[in-house]
């Protein structure tokens, strides 16, 4: 099976930092991806990394290292709009995706 | 951009009855769709991959028989929920397979319809 691990929940203030970390050990790995899901909304993509290193997207970073079966994703300048649910997601070896339980950020004023 | 959608929206429906959901990439062509389903505070579990003009593989415990997909075009899938109970009542997500733009390393992004909310009476 698959086991995918990330946080429940975490606050940090508007304008902060926050770091979203992900464990994972898969049969297989064909590449990690971070999805947003605000509350009763579906998941919207964020990044993909199946190669180690930084991949940076505005606000939004993201980070593998695959010897260690570990991500994080780096919300930078965070806003109200921010406060969702983020799903980090393995793709074990075929287009099949794995999600983890999800971590819900919430921003405060 | 790879836009998805889900119809109906949100379906209330009784005890028995069946319901039908469809699944469409509106802007791209999708050989593979996947339907999944979310319980309140929990994440989203696979539940069959769709493929285009192909039997559906179930993930281990969803029954075939009580969730039926088709996978008729290269831009459609529907999930029929048979004879529903209570229990069946969740939200349900389709996903369509996009190739990254510019190639990538392996695997393809998927995007993710706006979900159906079947509660059943």
């Amino acid at each position: 099976g698959q086991n995918i691990d990330q946080p429940t929940e975490m606050t940090a203030t508007e304008g902060a930092i926050v770091q979203i970390n992900c464990t994972y050990q898969t049969s297989g790995f064909n590449g990690l991806f971070w999805y947003q899901q605000h509350a009763g909304e579906a998941p919207t993509f964020l990044s993909y990394n199946v190669l180690d290193g930084l991949e940076e997207k505005g606000r939004f970073s993201s980070f593998l290292s695959r010897s260690k079966g570990y991500s994080y994703l780096l919300l930078k300048e965070l806003q109200m709009k921010d406060s969702a649910s983020y799903l980090c997601a393995v793709s074990p070896n075929d287009y099949k995706l794995s999600f983890g339980a999800g971590t819900t950020v919430t921003v405060r004023a | 951009g790879a836009v998805v959608s889900q119809h109906p929206s949100r379906v209330i429906c009784k005890s028995g009855t069946s319901v039908k959901i469809e699944c469409r990439s509106l802007d791209f062509q999708a050989t593979t769709m996947f339907w999944y389903r979310q319980f309140p505070k929990q994440s989203l579990m696979l539940m069959a991959t769709s493929n285009e003009g192909s039997k559906a593989t179930y993930e281990q415990g969803v029954e075939k028989d009580k969730f039926l997909i088709n996978h008729a075009s290269l831009t459609l899938s529907t999930l029929t929920v048979t004879s529903a109970h209570p229990e069946d009542s969740s939200f349900y997500i389709c996903s369509a397979n996009r190739g990254l733009a510019g190639g990538g390393a392996g695997g393809d992004t998927q995007y993710f319809g706006p979900g159906t909310r079947l509660t059943v009476l």
